[in-house]
């Protein structure tokens, strides 16, 4: 099976711009979640899809949206950047069912904001 | 609100000898742990689970983790480390809130493993 995939894989961007980044799960995978990792805060929960429903939302403001699409690749958005948003972005999806399963991350896209 | 806490920042071990990464949680119920590993410029990739059962859990690699529900600790550990170990390790448990997957991750551990 394919791992998650992540696209693309560096981004710079100037202060004010908005970006778009995608996710595609594994095969099978329905439910997507975003992480933000920065040196600064680590790693922080941004957003959870499942079914193209927000099912968790981390404290992060709302320049930054997400959305799932039928086929579970997520997108997630970031308006009027700033300086603070250079971080790398992971995308993790897990199988669903009764058990608690790990999930499995992608690459991350590296987002540098100028 | 749960936490995991990481107290170090790095470790530093010989090839050849035992590792611990240490990791201590916080929650008002029941656990369930994670540990990831991550290498420069990768994602994450995960290790091993502790839901629930034996207190010893096995993982990829290797790597091992006791759960120690008195201590509130599930250190990572690995009998013998190999230099391509080093790498940066993250301890993380579920949220308890609802139907949820979000993980609340450790500020992670940098191991060096010297030739």
């Amino acid at each position: 099976k394919a791992g998650v995939t992540q696209t693309p894989r560096y981004l710079i961007k100037t202060r004010g711009q908005q970006v778009t980044l995608s996710c595609s799960p594994i095969s099978g995978h329905r439910s997507v979640s975003w992480y933000q990792q920065t040196p600064g805060q680590g790693l922080q929960f941004l957003f959870e899809y499942f079914s193209e429903t927000q099912r968790n939302k981390g404290n992060f403001p709302g320049r930054f949206s997400g959305r799932q699409f039928s086929n579970s690749r997520s997108e997630m958005n970031v308006s009027t950047l700033e300086l603070g948003d250079s971080a790398l972005y992971l995308c993790a999806s897990r199988s669903t069912g009764t058990n608690v399963n790990e999930q499995f991350f992608g690459p991350g896209t590296r987002l540098t904001v100028l | 609100a749960q936490s995991v806490a990481q107290p170090e920042d790095q470790v530093n071990v010989a090839e050849g000898n035992p590792l611990t990464v240490k990791c201590t949680y916080s929650v008002s119920g029941n656990p369930y742990l994670f540990w990831y590993v991550q290498y420069p410029n990768r994602g994450l990739q995960f290790l091993l689970k502790y839901i629930t059962g034996d207190n010893l859990v096995k993982g990829s690699y290797g790597f091992e983790a006791e759960f120690n529900k008195s201590q509130t600790s599930f250190h990572l550990k690995k009998p013998s480390a190999l230099v391509s170990d080093s790498a940066l390790y993250f301890c993380a448990v579920r949220d308890e809130g609802g139907a949820t997957n979000k993980l609340i991750f450790g500020t992670g551990t940098l191991l060096a493993v010297q030739p």
